[in-house]
């Protein structure tokens, strides 16, 4: 199994501020990152896939970079809306796997 | 809309059965392969398994972890999957959802069902 390695586990941030977020696969994965944005009680919604085209609908403050095995998720200026946990996954095979998740919190 | 309905869970003691549903509805279903993950706090997220569409042949693949006690099947007249969960243990308690990706009028979607609760407990 691919094994994804997210990064940091939970993030204190101002509103406002520049968030970073970085996956790292075990394996070559070529562009198949999802990242995901999941609120307390609510099914993850997703928000970049082939690690940098965003989802219709995701504001253009979200972007995606990265190929291979390291990625990252930027948040360029981060809204109170933004508190949630994200996820990365990789879909290039079965089973599919995704990361620990980083719990964003406001400072 | 494009979207996915949830019914089935609950709470069932080791050893016993479930059966969740995924209703879709505003997308081809027939021709869409359908997904199952799940959730739980000690795990995070899981791929339970996937089920392909007729039309690329129809077969299933699975978790390690459920394989040969989950059988995922669909009625593509209802526009149903089911996850059949056999021989249920409390390492499979979470919230199980159902996903898909699919494009409709050149746009792509990527509904969730709303989950449901699995609680394996003596």
């Amino acid at each position: 199994d691919i094994q994804m390695t997210q990064s940091p586990s939970s993030l204190s941030a101002s509103i406002g501020d520049r968030v970073t977020i970085t996956c790292q696969a075990s394996q070559d994965i070529r562009n198949y990152l999802n990242w995901y944005q999941q609120k307390p009680g609510k099914a993850p919604k997703l928000l970049i896939y082939d690690a940098s085209i965003l989802e219709g609908g995701t504001p253009s403050r979200f972007g995606g970079s990265g190929s291979g095995t390291h990625f990252t998720f930027t948040i360029s200026s981060l809204q109170p809306e933004d508190l949630a946990t994200y996820y990365c996954q990789q879909y290039d095979n079965v089973p599919i796997t995704f990361g620990q998740g980083t719990r964003l919190e406001m400072k | 809309e494009v979207q996915l309905v949830q019914s089935g869970g609950g709470l069932v003691k080791p050893g016993g059965s479930l059966r969740l549903s995924c209703v879709a509805s505003g997308f081809p279903f027939a021709s869409t392969w359908m997904t199952w993950f799940r959730q739980s706090p000690e795990k995070g997220l899981e791929w339970v398994g996937r089920l392909k569409s007729k039309t690329s042949g129809g077969a299933a693949d699975y978790a390690a972890a459920v394989r040969g006690r989950f059988i995922i099947s669909r009625d593509d007249s209802t526009n149903t999957m089911y996850l059949q969960m056999n021989s249920l243990t409390p390492d499979d308690t979470g919230v199980y959802y159902c996903t898909t990706r699919v494009l409709v009028r050149g746009n792509w979607f990527d509904p969730w069902g709303q989950g449901t609760q699995v609680t394996v407990s003596s």
